[in-house]
């Protein structure tokens, strides 16, 4: 297996664009998170999924992030319009039971 | 409320010796608990877990060890080598969660050679 699949791998923007980031999990997991992971705040917990379904999106910033998963192979971030302060990098990470397997994170930068 | 916390930011240890990383959680319903190492510009990689019937789970150089009436986790390498230089995260969940984690700050180790 090809193990997580993220995209891209980085992103440069400027203030206002949209930007949306991309995941594919491991075939056979119905689990799905998304992290952001800063310096101030760490590895913070945006949003997971359940078999395609959001179960708690509390972790979620502010109206300005989205999130979706259309299939069991994929899912998107979205964040319109995206701000200074949005620049991390985003992980997703799936699973089947408790252990979560990463991808390698898209390195946004927001200018 | 940080239910997880790793009070070590940092730690630095002589190759061939000893590294213990510790963890703590306040919340007496978490029943699972692994480690994950982070290497720059990686994902994060689970290393090792452990089931809160246990008190002991060793993997090759790997050993965690958990003490549930302290609330407290603690991760050795023995011996440490150089390229086990990462960071290091303690995370936590909850039967009834499903697969959600909860994270600790992390632990940058060092190992020189």
């Amino acid at each position: 297996d090809a193990g997580v699949i993220q995209s891209p791998r980085h992103e440069v923007t400027e203030m206002g664009q949209e930007v949306t980031l991309r995941c594919k999990p491991i075939s056979g997991h119905d689990y799905l998170f998304w992290y952001r992971q800063t310096m101030m705040r760490g590895l913070e917990l945006l949003i997971y999924f359940n078999n395609n379904v959001p179960i708690d999106d509390s972790g979620m910033p502010e109206d300005r992030f989205s999130a979706k998963m259309p299939n069991a192979s994929f899912s998107t971030l979205k964040i319109q319009p995206s701000e200074p302060r949005d620049s991390a990098v985003y992980f997703c990470a799936s699973s089947r039971y408790n252990e979560q397997f990463f991808g390698p994170g898209t390195r946004l930068t927001v200018l | 409320d940080q239910q997880v916390k790793q009070n070590s930011p940092s730690l630095s240890v002589q190759e061939g010796r000893i590294s213990i990383l510790n963890c703590d959680y306040t919340n007496s319903m978490f029943d699972y608990f692994l480690w994950y190492k982070k290497y720059p510009a990686e994902g994060p990689t689970f290393l090792i877990s452990i089931s809160s019937i246990k008190d002991k789970n060793e993997d090759g150089r790997f050993t965690v060890f958990l003490n549930k009436s302290a609330k407290h986790l603690s991760l050795h390498i023995v011996p440490s080598q150089p390229g086990d230089s990462a960071v290091y995260f303690c995370a936590a969940s909850k039967e009834t969660s499903g697969s959600r984690l909860t994270f600790g700050e992390g632990t940058q180790l060092t190992v020189n050679p």
